[in-house]
């Protein structure tokens, strides 16, 4: 049974290009949420999909959007980058019905922005 | 709005010694909470949650967490301490107000002294 899996894991980009990262929630999971973590932080919320739209957004600009797919995998594209996005972009996938259903992480993608 | 506490950025013990992770919360109604631990350059794994049943919830790996309201607590702990416990861990509550999205503590850095 395939956990979350996310690619790439590692991406090096410079400041006001475009990046996509790719996200395939774990088996039978139809919700995937994206997190944003910064070196010695804890992980900040971005936002979630769900049948293909976007049901909740965190605190972060629109250079930050999304996609799912009918499959429920999952894209995060940021625009512009700026050197402070350089962090560990994490998706996690659940079972939609709310806060009860644990979330399952996959390893992350390390963003560094130069 | 839903908060946690950390109450220590960094614990330390040695192996076969209990462990002590505390957390606050902050909730307007019952909450869901849980804790993750996350290894150097991996994503999160779920040790625990709890849901309004059990007060005391049993976990993966040996730990353990107690849900007492009066205090608004969710300590996690662990009997003995094993090098392998060395690890970040995370407090976690769920906003079921917006789509379970979750919000995470600071942080604990558990260190494992041979």
């Amino acid at each position: 049974d395939a956990g979350v899996t996310q690619s790439p894991t590692h991406l090096i980009k410079t400041r006001g290009q475009q990046v996509t990262l790719r996200c395939s929630p774990k088996s039978g999971h139809d919700t995937v949420s994206w997190y944003q973590q910064a070196l010695g932080q804890g992980p900040q919320f971005i936002f979630q999909y769900y049948e293909e739209e976007e049901r909740q957004r965190g605190n972060f600009p629109d250079r930050f959007s999304g996609h799912q797919f009918p499959n429920y995998s999952s894209e995060l594209n940021v625009n512009a980058l700026l050197l402070g996005d350089s962090a560990l972009y994490l998706c996690a996938s659940s079972l939609q019905g709310g806060g009860n259903q644990p979330q399952h992480f996959g390893d992350g993608t390390r963003l560094s922005i130069l | 709005a839903q908060s946690v506490t950390q109450l220590d950025s960094h614990v330390s013990v040695s192996e076969g010694t209990p462990v002590l992770l505390r957390c606050n919360y902050s909730s307007s109604y019952s909450p869901s909470l849980f804790w993750y631990v996350q290894h150097p350059n991996k994503g999160l794994q779920l040790l625990l949650k709890y849901t309004s049943a059990a007060t005391l919830v049993k976990g993966i790996n040996g730990f353990e967490a107690e849900f007492k309201k009066s205090e608004t607590s969710f300590h996690l702990t662990k009997p003995s301490a094993h090098m392998s416990d060395a690890a970040e861990y995370f407090c976690v509550v769920s906003d079921l107000d917006q789509g379970g999205k979750l919000i995470f503590g600071q942080g604990t850095e558990l260190s494992v002294k041979p």
